[in-house]
């Protein structure tokens, strides 16, 4: 079973610039996470999609940040105009749903540094 | 407002001996608890989980304790190899509401085990 895929691996932009991030969950698994992690600290979620839906993006800055899960599959998550203190790590994961808990299944992440 | 604490940012330990890794959440619903490990330009992996209904649960060389009565876990690795070097990181799953799912997590703790 394939895992979580992510592109790109690594991103470096200067303040300003924009920047989007590519995300291809498990296949079937209808519900998508993109977590933030910045250096030192745990991930911290930023949306959550229920199939093409979103079900919590209150920790998304939304003056900046936007995403979209067109068809819920593939998701992508875009950062515009970037800022210093969007350096961090984006990780993806993914789950299926039902009414237990899942597991989550992580992707290996974007690093994107702006300088 | 930090509902799942790591208080060690790090904890070396021998090869072969004991890792004792701890948590703390402040968040009386958390009834579900994960320990993920993260291996450098990975994603986070699953590692072990209890339910509140549990006050232990073990797998191979890891065992996980809960005490709720003072909201705080713990993992038990034994013995320790080098392999187990790692970011580990304790979480809670939100299992009420539209955010079902999300996960909460504390700050991590690096492991590093010495040959």
């Amino acid at each position: 079973e394939a895992g979580v895929a992510q592109s790109p691996r690594y991103k470096i932009i200067e303040k300003r610039q924009s920047v989007a991030f590519w995300c291809n969950p498990i296949s079937g698994h209808a519900t998508l996470y993109w977590y933030q992690q910045i250096l030192g600290q745990g991930p911290k979620l930023l949306i959550q999609f229920q199939n093409n839906g979103v079900v919590d993006d209150s920790q998304l800055p939304k003056d900046r940040f936007s995403a979209e899960r067109l068809k819920g599959v593939d998701s992508t998550l875009k950062i515009q105009p970037a800022k210093l203190e969007d350096s961090a790590v984006y990780l993806c994961a993914s789950s299926q749903t039902s009414g237990t808990y899942n597991e989550q299944f992580f992707g290996p992440g974007t690093r994107l540094t702006v300088l | 407002d930090q509902q799942v604490k790591q208080n060690s940012p790090s904890l070396s330990v021998q090869e072969g001996r004991i890792s004792i890794l701890n948590c703390d959440y402040t968040n009386s619903m958390f009834d579900y608890f994960l320990w993920y490990k993260k291996y450098p330009a990975e994603g986070p992996t699953f590692l072990i989980s209890i339910s509140s209904i549990k006050d232990k649960n073990e797998d191979g060389r890891f065992t996980v304790f809960l005490n709720k009565s003072a909201k705080h876990l713990s993992l038990h690795i034994v013995p320790s190899q080098p392999g187990d070097s790692a970011v580990y990181f304790c979480a809670a799953p939100s299992l009420r509401g539209t955010s079902y799912g999300k996960l909460t997590f504390g700050q991590g703790t690096i492991l590093t085990v010495h040959p």
